[in-house]
């Protein structure tokens, strides 16, 4: 059974440019976590979703940033417009259900922004 | 203080010896996790302990939680380089008697075992 999959591992962009960060759930797995890590800091929540439902976004930031979890294939995070700020370490994270439970936490996808 | 903080914010021991990591919370939980992180990788999921569990052990770790304190320690016995390695803690915040898994992560701890 693969873990979860994310990719890319490492994405360069441009200021003004859209970043989209793609992650495969564990097999089996329904509900998918999104977590930002800013350098020498932990994790901090950005969205939950369940297959083509926005959960909880309550950590997203209201402009620039996008979140799906279609019925078939992985899930992405979107950044649009790109800035400086938005360089960080981006962890998916899945469980198969959305209660106490453990979260299996992917590679993660190191966002650099020039 | 932010939820679930760690501390120390680095530990530096010799292979062989213990280490203690703690970790401090604000909000009632469903549970506190303890996670792994080594230099610019994945975490790693070590143990999970429930709000009515006081105490869990998995191999050379054992975790501690008190919830009239709201805290946590997370112990390594017989410490290996091998552990050298970021640890969260991360908690489960229990919202209205319901949770989706959310987990609010602390700093983190930055342990290093010399040989």
């Amino acid at each position: 059974n693969a873990g979860v999959m994310q990719n890319p591992r490492h994405l360069v962009r441009r200021r003004g440019q859209e970043a989209r960060l793609r992650c495969s759930p564990m097999k089996g797995h329904s509900h998918v976590y999104w977590y930002r890590q800013l350098p020498e800091e932990g994790l901090k929540f950005m969205v939950y979703l369940q297959k083509e439902n926005i959960i909880d976004e309550s950590g997203m930031p209201k402009e620039r940033f996008s979140a799906e979890f279609p019925k078939e294939g992985p899930s992405i995070l979107r950044i649009q417009q790109v800035v400086r700020g938005d360089s960080a370490a981006y962890f998916c994270a899945s469980s198969p259900r959305g209660i106490v439970g453990e979260q299996f936490f992917g590679p993660g996808t190191r966002l650099t922004v020039l | 203080s932010q939820q679930g903080e760690e501390d120390p914010q680095a530990l530096s021991i010799q292979e062989g010896e213990n280490a203690t990591m703690n970790c401090s919370y604000k909000t009632s939980i469903n549970n506190l996790q303890w996670y792994r992180q080594n230099s610019g990788r994945g975490l790693v999921h070590l143990i999970l302990i429930r709000s009515n569990e006081r105490e869990k052990h998995s191999g050379r770790l054992r975790v501690t939680l008190d919830t009239s304190k709201k805290s946590s320690s997370l112990l390594i016995t017989a410490s290996r380089a091998a552990d050298t390695a970021s640890y969260f803690c991360a908690t489960d915040a229990r919202a209205g008697g319901t949770s989706y898994g959310k987990l609010t992560f602390g700093q983190g701890t930055i342990l290093t075992v010399h040989p």
